[in-house]
């Protein structure tokens, strides 16, 4: 099986741009999460979709959307950005069924800068 | 708020030295528990996981144990090779929530010294 694919591999923006992020999960995957990788704070959860449902979102602010489409593939969308918003943005996907967590595996992330 | 941590943020060992990574857990809620390996330019790789209803759990090379009493974690890397450097997280979540979200810690960068 294909692993998590994520495009573009990087981009770079300029402040107040916005940004729309890819992401292919493992076939037959249903569960899609988005994490945000940076220096300073670590791993830290943006949000996950389930058949298409946001289920949950992190501490992040409104600029910060996401969606899911029938094939379970995903989007992230950053409006208005930030110097702070340079990151490596990590999708992740899990063969999660019923309320039971599974193995997540990860892409190899968009590494997004900001200028 | 409740968060995963670790006790070491280096590690350096000799190659064919066992190396032993440590995470400390503060969510009681937490039972299932991932441990990741992130080389540089990469997503994190899933190493092996284990439930609470489990000490120890043995992967090619890699074991993990859980104690619950003192809510701490440990990955154990046998025979350690250079291929293994590379920053190592543990992440927690609590099943039957609505959503899947893991909760990581800083990572322990191990170094493996030829």
């Amino acid at each position: 099986k294909a692993g998590v694919t994520q495009t573009p591999r990087y981009l770079i923006k300029t402040r107040g741009q916005q940004v729309t992020l890819s992401c292919s999960p493992i076939s037959g995957h249903r569960s899609v999460s988005w994490y945000q990788q940076t220096p300073g704070q670590g791993l830290q959860f943006l949000f996950e979709y389930f058949s298409e449902t946001q289920r949950n979102k992190g501490n992040f602010p409104g600029r910060f959307s996401g969606r899911q489409f029938s094939n379970s593939r995903s989007e992230m969308n950053v409006s208005t950005l930030e110097l702070g918003d340079s990151a490596l943005y990590l999708c992740a996907s899990s063969f999660r069924q019923g309320r039971t967590n599974e193995k997540l595996f990860f892409g190899s992330g968009t590494q997004l800068s900001v200028l | 708020g409740e968060s995963v941590g670790l006790h070491l943020p280096t590690l350096s060992v000799q190659e064919g030295d066992n190396s032993i990574i440590n995470c400390a857990y503060s969510n009681s809620a937490s039972d299932y528990f991932i441990w990741y390996k992130q080389e540089s330019g990469k997503g994190p790789q899933f190493i092996i996981d284990i439930r609470s209803n489990m000490d120890k759990r043995q992967g090619q090379r890699v074991t993990v144990l859980l104690n619950k009493t003192v809510k701490h974690l440990s990955l154990q890397i046998a025979a350690t090779q250079p291929g293994d450097s590379a920053v190592y997280f543990c992440a927690e979540t609590a099943s039957g929530a609505g959503s899947y979200q893991l909760t990581f810690g800083k990572g322990t960068k191990l170094s493996v010294i030829p």
